[in-house]
């Protein structure tokens, strides 16, 4: 089974402080991907990575950066957390070119910022 | 820009099976249809998808009609941990911006 595991399940910082959200995949997959979880607006993506040390924006980049040293795991960062990145964010994995194939999701990090 | 309609809500027996409807009228012929759901404060979770060709595995099974412009999700035989959220998506295999809609909030009865 595809196992994608997220450091922590909930979260709460303050404002102004840089949060590290980590993400690691067992199955070998080159596409990771970053996306948050809010009601009502569903899940936008923020940055997805195909490659080591790859990055490609998402629909909601701004606030954000992310990290892809080792092929296994995929980092996000909030450079300074604001009020307004309360949310769910969730991390999955996938092939690349693989037709069809589809992404896997781990079990979410609830992050507060208070 | 929702390309799927899926009810808000169903509700189904325990032990009965239970099917999950789709539309997507406007597919291409490239896009796959999955289907995620979501148990409250979890991940999403991969259930099942296909192209053009009826699916099966452990967990479900997936019916496509021969125009491709709606589907069905069946969960063979219900049970309370099947209650959840139901994401059905479109999607090209090579388009990685996974979007999900509003979903069928599932309910299996005793």
């Amino acid at each position: 089974d595809v196992k994608v595991t997220q450091s922590s399940r909930y979260l709460v910082k303050r404002t102004g402080e840089k949060v590290f959200l980590e993400c690691v995949q067992d199955m070998d997959h080159e596409n990771m991907f970053w996306y948050r979880q809010d009601p009502g607006l569903g899940l936008r993506l923020i940055y997805f990575s195909y490659d080591v040390k790859m990055k490609e924006k998402g629909d909601i980049p701004e606030g954000y950066s992310v990290s892809r040293e080792k092929k296994e795991r995929f980092s996000l960062i909030l450079e300074s957390a604001s009020t307004n990145q309360t949310s769910m964010y969730l991390c999955a994995s996938s092939f690349l070119d693989r037709a069809g194939q589809p992404q896997h999701f781990g079990d979410g990090t609830r992050l507060s910022i208070l | 820009d929702a390309k799927t309609t899926q009810p808000p809500s169903m509700d189904c027996a325990e032990g009965r099976a239970a099917n999950l409807p789709c539309n997507h009228s406007t597919i291409s012929g490239n896009e796959y249809v999955y289907w995620y759901r979501q148990i409250h404060s979890q991940g999403p979770q991969y259930i099942i998808h296909g192209l053009k060709n009826n699916e099966t595995n452990e967990m479900a099974s997936l019916i496509i009609t021969e125009d491709r412009k709606s589907s069905t999700l069946i969960l063979p035989h219900a049970t309370l941990r099947d209650t959840a959220v139901y994401y059905c998506i479109v999607l090209e295999y090579n388009n990685n911006d996974m979007r999900f809609g509003a979903g069928t909030r599932l309910t299996v009865k005793p």
